[in-house]
């Protein structure tokens, strides 16, 4: 069973505005969330997280929204570049904040 | 260099062979964790090391997987009898503090392991 999923397996949006990754979670242990950026025949890097007592992350161009209630979790990209073509994980965590589970993620074109 | 090597990068093994895969990672980083990723998948947890201890191995597949970070430092992942179903890239990824105070991992380039 899937802890974490990513239902969009790729987006496609126009240089300058806004990507939106959307990330569903159903295991209610996890209280630490994470987006990484992945290119090709790299690793994966780490761009933002949240801790489960907020609700908002902002850092520059990426912040991630937090709703527990409903166990999802997005990214929005503002403004969108060519340099942010990617595929995008999100990724959780439990209180021990061990082992990351991983949704499948979802590969992110920026059209300039 | 800063951040967390892996060698070798690719590897071609026949099924039968064993491997090993090797994992540097941030200098004075406790944490030590070692994920399979399949092709159009998300990474997948194998194992956790903290220094030299293996505090969770919950994710190796079969008894064919071995890891150790005898001075908890340097890790190696060992694959025994390679099978074909093994092919995947290896990430090894690091972590600043223990699990309790930190929870972002920093990753390797990745080792892609095929079996042929």
């Amino acid at each position: 069973d899937q802890q974490v999923k990513q239902n969009s397996p790729s987006l496609s949006v126009q240089e300058g505005r806004i990507s939106i990754l959307n990330c569903d979670y159903t295991n209610s242990m996890f209280d630490y969330f994470l987006w990484y950026k992945k290119y090709p025949a790299e690793g994966p890097t780490f761009l933002i997280s949240i801790s489960s007592i907020k609700d908002k992350n902002e850092d520059g161009r990426f912040t991630v929204f937090l709703n527990k209630s409903a166990k999802h979790l997005s990214l929005h990209i503002v403004p969108s570049q060519p340099g942010d073509s990617a595929v995008y994980f999100c990724a959780a965590s439990g209180a021990a904040g061990n082992k990351l589970t991983f949704g499948g993620g979802t590969r992110v074109l920026v059209k300039p | 260099g800063a951040g967390v090597s892996q060698s070798p990068r690719y590897k071609v093994a026949k099924r039968g062979q064993d491997v090993a895969l090797r994992c540097d990672p941030i200098s004075g980083h406790v944490s030590l964790f070692w994920y399979q990723q399949a092709l159009g998948q998300g990474p997948e947890f194998l194992t956790y090391f903290q220094n030299e201890a293996q505090l969770d191995k919950s994710g190796l597949p079969s008894d064919r997987f071995f890891a150790e970070r005898p001075e908890g430092s340097v890790s190696t992942l060992k694959i025994q009898r390679t099978q074909q179903e093994d092919s995947a890239v290896y990430l090894c990824a690091s972590s600043k503090r223990d699990r309790v105070f930190s929870h972002e991992q920093y990753f390797g380039p990745g080792t892609r392991l095929t079996v042929t």
